[in-house]
């Protein structure tokens, strides 16, 4: 199985800050990635696919970079809707593995 | 719009079958790898696995012995079944669709079940 490590599992940052969360595979996944935010009691929002394309309506202050094996999303200004669970999701192979999350939290 | 609505029992017994239905409307099933992902209370997601609308499956190994996935696309449905279930069991399961590699942009808004007695 492709490992999905991601980091940190917590940020806490302030309302204009730009965050960074970071995703490590254990093996080579192309681009075959895709960012994820997640509110509580909703299903998870598919913020960027391809790695760094992004996903119709979804502001550009996000932004994903990255291929092979270090991925990376990227908040360059952060709004109080931000502040949410964002979970990275490799689809290379099977089985199809997620990060462990990351929970952005108000500082 | 493409939707996608959970359905099933809210509450398992140790050790029965769990069944779910995710039915699809705004779309058609053709074309498309549909998938069972599930949630733990408080804790990260799970895929639990997918099958291409013409009917072929992959699994996660955790828990392929016990996990059935069909699809009806006559009815624009699709189906999970997973047996000998446990209090580990117990989570928010979604159904999620996606295409040929690109992750899954439609997910249903999921739907709890509880295993206990």
């Amino acid at each position: 199985d492709i490992q999905m490590t991601q980091s940190p599992s917590t940020l806490s940052a302030s309302v204009g800050d730009r965050v960074t969360i970071t995703c490590r595979a254990s093996q080579v996944i192309r681009n075959d990635l895709g960012w994820y935010q997640q509110k509580p009691g909703k299903a998870p929002k598919r913020l960027i696919y391809a790695a760094s394309s992004l996903q119709s309506g979804v502001p550009s202050r996000f932004s994903g970079s990255g291929s092979g094996t270090e991925f990376t999303l990227t908040i360059s200004s952060l709004q109080p809707e931000d502040f949410a669970t964002y979970y990275c999701l490799q689809h290379n192979s099977y089985p199809y593995t997620f990060g462990q999350g990351t929970k952005l939290e108000i500082k | 719009q493409v939707q996608l609505q959970e359905s099933g029992p809210g509450l398992v017994k140790p050790s029965e079958t769990l069944s779910l239905t995710c039915t699809v409307s705004g779309g058609s099933m053709s074309g498309y790898y549909w998938n069972w992902i599930r949630q733990p209370p408080g804790k990260g997601l799970e895929w639990i696995g997918s099958i291409y609308y013409s009917g072929s499956t992959n699994f996660n190994p955790s828990l392929k012995s016990r996990v059935t996935i069909s699809v009806d696309t006559s009815k624009n449905q699709l189906s999970l079944k997973l047996s000998s279930v446990t209090a580990a069991d117990t989570a928010v399961y979604y159904c999620a669709r996606h295409a040929v590699g690109i992750a899954p942009l439609y997910w249903g808004q999921g739907t709890l079940v509880t295993v206990s007695s």
